[in-house]
């Protein structure tokens, strides 16, 4: 059975930076690209930014709002993916899902993380 | 403001069928065969319940079927039943700055 789970987030003031985990299981973690989706409360969801699998160099793509203050990073070795997220701003808080992408779908989701930015 | 627009609600009686409409553009929707369908809980994690238009993943009811019409997708639920009560989000590749787009999302409300 395919898990994800996130863990590591929490409250951060306007200009901090705060690093979310996500411990992949049940799939072979390193042949499938790797996604954040965030939902603020209330809200709908938007794509956050993806790193691709090792055959495809581990390339990320972000998207424009989160773009030079987020990193995505992966540890294959220990099915890990990783949300570094730095410059925070009120507007950046939200549940974070770690999702499995599939043939252009998010096939397989966590139970999300919330991260909180506020004073 | 999504990319995606859905209608914030709908709603309708056990048994009767419904549909939600997602309008996008020709770099999206009506560009690209990658249309999605999402149902969400409250408090829980999306599930995919249809992709590439009208297809559904293993374990999925037969009443949820997708289709699409230019540059807008539907999603029709037949024989509404109770548990359908959710939250429903389109989404689509899309060939503008993010690979990903997704609708707003539209409330469910079984009478």
């Amino acid at each position: 059975e395919v898990q994800l789970v996130e863990s590591g987030g929490g409250l951060v003031q306007p200009g901090g930076s705060l690093r979310v985990s996500c411990a992949a299981s049940g799939f072979s973690f390193n042949k499938f690209y790797m996604d954040w989706v965030r939902q603020a409360s209330g809200r709908g969801l938007e794509w956050v930014g993806r790193i691709k699998s090792r055959g495809h160099s581990s390339s990320t793509n972000y998207a424009a709002s989160v773009e030079g203050r987020f990193t995505i990073s992966r540890d294959d070795s220990r099915s890990f993916l990783y949300l570094q997220m730095n410059s925070l701003r009120t507007e950046d808080t939200a549940v974070y899902y770690c999702v499995r992408e599939y043939f252009y779908r998010f096939d397989s989701w966590g139970q999300g993380t919330l991260v909180t930015v506020s004073s | 403001q999504s990319a995606l627009t859905q209608p914030a609600s709908v709603s309708g009686s056990p048994g009767q069928s419904i549909t939600i409409s997602c309008t996008g553009t020709s770099s999206d929707v009506g560009g690209d065969d990658h249309v999605i369908w999402y149902q969400q809980y409250p408090g829980k994690a999306p599930k995919l319940i249809i992709y590439d238009v009208n297809y559904r993943p293993s374990g999925v009811s037969y009443r949820f079927s997708g289709s699409k019409s230019g540059n807008t997708a539907s999603l029709t639920i037949s024989g509404l039943q109770a548990e359908d009560e959710a939250d429903y989000f389109c989404s689509s590749h899309s060939n503008n700055n993010s690979p990903y787009v997704f609708g707003a999302g539209t409330m469910v409300t079984v009478l």
